[in-house]
């Protein structure tokens, strides 16, 4: 089955503990992205990837970082979270073509203390 | 640049009902644009999409149109039911520039 696979669904950390958000697709997709969701602001952008190797910031990048070692792969890591972080966080992965729709994850609902 | 304005609702309508949520966008060029569908506690998912002016993308009873002249994409729905009730995303691709989604409205369907 395609599929985006985020892992955990959920977690709850402590300030300044850094934390690994993983996420997998199964469809040999060129595009990846990270994004989160907070209420009254919609979907923003984190980061995202064009191919392996290649990652670019989104809309709000300040606290996050990425890796696209593998074309499959594309982890969100918070090296220092804070609890401005606290939000629901998901992957999508799309085809190279410009038409090509978005496949979203399950999510990951983030709390930090 | 690019961005999705839409109503953001709440929507509350009772079941049977006529749905239609606008949605405009800005866009240079010829963009393509979707509507995504979140059920409680789930991921979006793509409802139905079209790539080019006057194009209707269509999916379990809901439709939208492709209006360049008017540069907005509304959803509708003829008669809603009680499991239609999510939050519904606008979205626009502008040739791989990346997705762009609206705020998203929350429509509840009452029985």
């Amino acid at each position: 089955e395609a599929q985006v696979t985020q892992n955990p669904r959920y977690l709850i950390t402590v300030t300044g503990k850094k934390l690994t958000v993983t996420c997998s697709q199964n469809m040999n997709h060129e595009y990846m992205s990270w994004y989160r969701q907070d209420p009254g602001l919609g979907l923003r952008q984190i980061y995202y990837s064009m191919n392996v190797e290649v990652t670019d910031k989104g809309d709000v990048p300040e606290g996050y970082k990425v890796s696209r070692k593998e074309k499959r792969n594309f982890p969100l890591i918070l090296e220092s979270p804070s609890p401005n972080q606290t939000s629901l966080y998901f992957c999508a992965s799309s085809g190279s073509s410009y038409n090509s729709p978005l496949h979203f994850g399950n999510g990951t609902r983030l709390t930090v203390t | 640049g690019n961005s999705v304005t839409q109503m953001e609702g709440p929507v509350t309508l009772s079941e049977e009902a006529f749905l239609t949520i606008n949605c405009t966008y800005t866009a240079t060029g010829y963009p393509s644009l979707f509507w995504y569908v979140q059920y409680p506690g789930e991921g979006l998912q793509l409802l139905l999409k079209a790539t080019k002016a006057d194009d209707k993308g269509s999916n379990k009873g809901f439709e939208a149109t492709y209006r360049k002249e008017t540069t907005s994409f509304h959803l509708e729905k003829g008669s809603v039911q009680v499991s239609d009730s999510a939050v519904y995303f606008c979205a626009l691709d502008n040739y791989g520039q990346n997705f762009v989604f609206g705020p998203g409205t929350r429509l509840s369907v009452l029985p």
